[in-house]
């Protein structure tokens, strides 16, 4: 089944503490994307990466990182997380080329919060 | 800025009824508009997608309308059902890049 999976779904955890969380999509998709999705403000982009190696800052990239040492996985990774990024994530994923707009596949989320 | 705003923030129908979400967007260069659902705690499903030369795109009882001149967007739902309940969000990307600029969503209940 074609789809993105993200890991943890739910944590909690304590400021300064260094977590990972993993992204990986089984569809070949060149291109994928860290979002956040606080209430009241909608969905923002965190980082986007369009092939391997080869990633750049969305809106909000401030306290995260990422890297795409292989196509399927894009890992989110928050080296000293404070409480003000406790939210709702979500990765997704698409193709990227072609002769029109590509969907965007979204993960099941992971929700995180620092205490 | 480029932005992208949604209204009503949230609407209350009874079930069978037809209801029109809107969406304004000021993010240029243009080049498509994406709606899609999402579920409470769950992640956004694609529904349609509209490239600038597309007037009307229809997905089952979803139909969304386009005006590129005036910037603006709608996505109607006809006969809905209880299963309609959820947040639509409209979703432009900015041309030339692959940043989405995401409008916070119209929350929709249908009760029966």
């Amino acid at each position: 089944e074609a789809q993105v999976t993200q890991n943890p779904r739910y944590l909690i955890t304590v400021t300064g503490k260094k977590l990972t969380v993993t992204c990986s999509q089984n569809m070949n998709h060149e291109y994928m994307s860290w979002y956040r999705q606080d209430p009241g403000l909608g969905l923002r982009q965190i980082y986007y990466s369009m092939n391997v190696e080869v990633t750049d800052k969305g809106d909000v990239p401030e306290g995260y990182k990422v890297s795409r040492k292989e196509k399927r996985n894009f890992p989110l990774i928050l080296e000293s997380p404070s409480p003000n990024q406790t939210s709702l994530y979500f990765c997704a994923s698409s193709f990227l080329g072609g002769s029109g707009p590509n969907e965007q596949f979204f993960g099941p989320g992971t929700r995180l919060t620092v205490l | 800025k480029n932005q992208v705003e949604q209204s009503p923030q949230s609407l209350i129908i009874l079930e069978g009824k037809n209801c029109t979400l809107q969406c304004n967007y000021t993010v240029s260069p243009f080049s498509n508009l994406r709606w899609y659902k999402q579920d409470t705690g769950r992640g956004p499903v694609s529904l349609t997608i509209m490239t600038f030369s597309e007037n009307t795109k229809s997905n089952g009882r979803y139909t969304a309308t386009l005006d590129a001149d005036t910037k603006q967007s709608s996505l109607h739902i006809t006969a809905s059902q209880l299963s309609d309940s959820a947040s639509y969000i409209c979703v432009v990307p900015t041309s030339g890049t692959y940043k989405y600029i995401f409008g916070t969503g119209t929350r929709l209940k249908v009760l029966a």
